[in-house]
């Protein structure tokens, strides 16, 4: 069982639509959950940071996570056709070095 | 956010010459950068961890003496590619930890092409 798990879809959702991107994860000890956005031949790019378990709202992005369950969510409102990427889930433990990667989640926004 | 470079965005190369990739963070200063490797369609593969004055550690199955990684500032890791063959072609990025927590902030990354 891989220590992150998400789906790599692809998902492809009309324009306008509220897009809901999860990852859940086995290690009980990450404390720190981030989102980021690939597009193609791009490197990531830094979308969200929770630190524990909450809620936190960016713009039309919300990140979600819930320690009790080991899952966290990104939710992103009023897709619009420039949210077409794939979505990377990464979290780590407090002191470590290295981030620990969900396969990422390929999106697209249909115009 | 901060801001990471990466030079070249793009090299194409033949075999058996050695390529070097450049890593900066153009406005704050890491401590730790790290290199990872991506295949098409596929999630990100840490390479290395490189921290600033000392030797890079390497991930289990990269060969350190043929991904020759140099973190000798604050702002400057490079990773040389050595006697690169076509295996080697892949997209390279780089990323840079801020002290606080462990948010990375990645490179544009750099496409190698090795004929």
């Amino acid at each position: 069982q891989k220590e992150v798990e998400q789906d790599p879809g692809p998902l492809s959702v009309p324009e306008g639509a509220i897009v809901s991107l999860n990852c859940t994860y086995s290690n009980s000890a990450f404390q720190y959950f981030m989102w980021y956005r690939q597009y193609s031949r791009k490197g990531p790019e830094l979308l969200m940071y929770t630190y524990s378990s909450g809620n936190k709202e960016d713009g039309r992005f919300t990140a979600q996570v819930d320690k009790s369950s080991k899952y966290i969510s990104l939710f992103i409102r009023d897709s619009q056709p420039s949210d077409s990427a794939t979505y990377l889930c990464a979290m780590t433990v407090q002191g470590a070095q290295k981030l620990v990667f969900g396969q990422g989640t390929r999106l697209t926004i249909n115009p | 956010g901060a801001v990471v470079s990466q030079h070249p965005s793009r090299v194409i190369c033949k075999s058996g010459t050695s390529v070097k990739i450049e890593c900066r963070s153009l406005d704050f200063q890491a401590t730790t950068m790290f290199w990872y490797r991506q295949f098409p369609k596929q999630s990100l593969m840490l390479m290395a961890t490189s921290n600033e004055g000392s030797k890079a550690t390497y991930e289990q199955g990269v060969e350190k003496d043929k991904f020759l990684i140099n973190h000798a500032s604050l702002t400057l890791s490079t990773l040389t590619v050595t006697s690169a063959h076509p295996e080697d072609s892949s997209f390279y990025i780089c990323s840079a930890r801020v002290l606080a927590g462990g948010i990375q902030f990645f490179g544009p990354g750099t496409r190698l092409t090795v004929l």
